[in-house]
């Protein structure tokens, strides 16, 4: 398996301009997430979803930021308009999900798309 | 809500010292714990977790931590570092039963000096 894959890897863009990251997660995991890494913050949950559903959005700065599932296999977090302090990484990652006690507990990260409002 | 706090923010250790590195979080029900690692420029690799069982768990690159339930820790440890363990390591911990989310702690950089 290819793990989890974000696109792009790296996002220059102008302050008001509408910014679109990318995530696959790992075929038939059914839980994914969005972190936000900064210096200030460190990591921060944005959102969840299990099976395709958003569980938990508390974490979404304001009204600017919007995350989907359309399917098991695609996510987009979408940041409209950015703002220079919308500079950070932001991952993806994705686990098998919930169940009965599993060793397959963990969350597989992606690489993070490096996003840069100037 | 569970959160974890990792008391250094950063540790500087000479190559083929021991390192700790500290970790204590606050729960009110059963949870998962982990150690990730994430080098310059990358994700988070996963060290090492505890579930369940003996509290003393190995993982990759000669990391094992130690599972204190009396006073909520989980440190990390390495007998002997080298360089290429320069990176930055995250606690985290995740709750048994229900929200499926890792809660992380802050981080500590390890920076490893010959």
């Amino acid at each position: 398996d290819a793990g989890v894959i974000q696109s792009p890897r790296h996002e220059v863009t102008e302050m008001g301009q509408e910014v679109t990251l990318r995530c696959k997660p790992i075929s038939g995991h059914n839980s994914l997430f969005w972190y936000r890494q900064t210096m200030m913050r460190g990591l921060e949950l944005l959102i969840y979803f299990n099976n395709n559903v958003p569980i938990d959005d508390s974490g979404m700065p304001e009204d600017r930021f919007s995350a989907k599932m359309p399917n098991a296999s695609f996510s987009t977090l979408k940041i409209q308009p950015s703002e220079p302090r919308d500079s950070a990484v932001y991952f993806c990652a994705s686990s098998p999900g919930q169940g009965v006690q599993s060793m397959n507990t963990e969350a597989f990260f992606g690489q993070g798309t490096r996003l840069t409002v100037v | 809500a569970q959160s974890v706090t990792q008391l250094d923010s950063q540790v500087p250790v000479f190559e083929e010292a021991p390192v700790e590195l500290r970790c204590n979080y606050s729960s009110s029900v059963s949870v998962y714990l982990f150690w990730y690692v994430q080098y310059p420029n990358q994700g988070l690799q996963l060290l090492l977790k505890y579930l369940s069982g003996s509290t003393l768990v190995k993982g990759i690159n000669g990391f094992e931590a130690e599972f204190n339930k009396s006073q909520t820790s989980f440190h990390l440890r390495k007998p002997s570092v080298h360089i290429s363990d320069t990176a930055e390591y995250f606690c985290a911990v995740r709750r048994i039963q229900g929200a499926q989310k890792l809660v992380f702690g802050q981080g500590t950089r390890l920076t490893i000096n010959p």
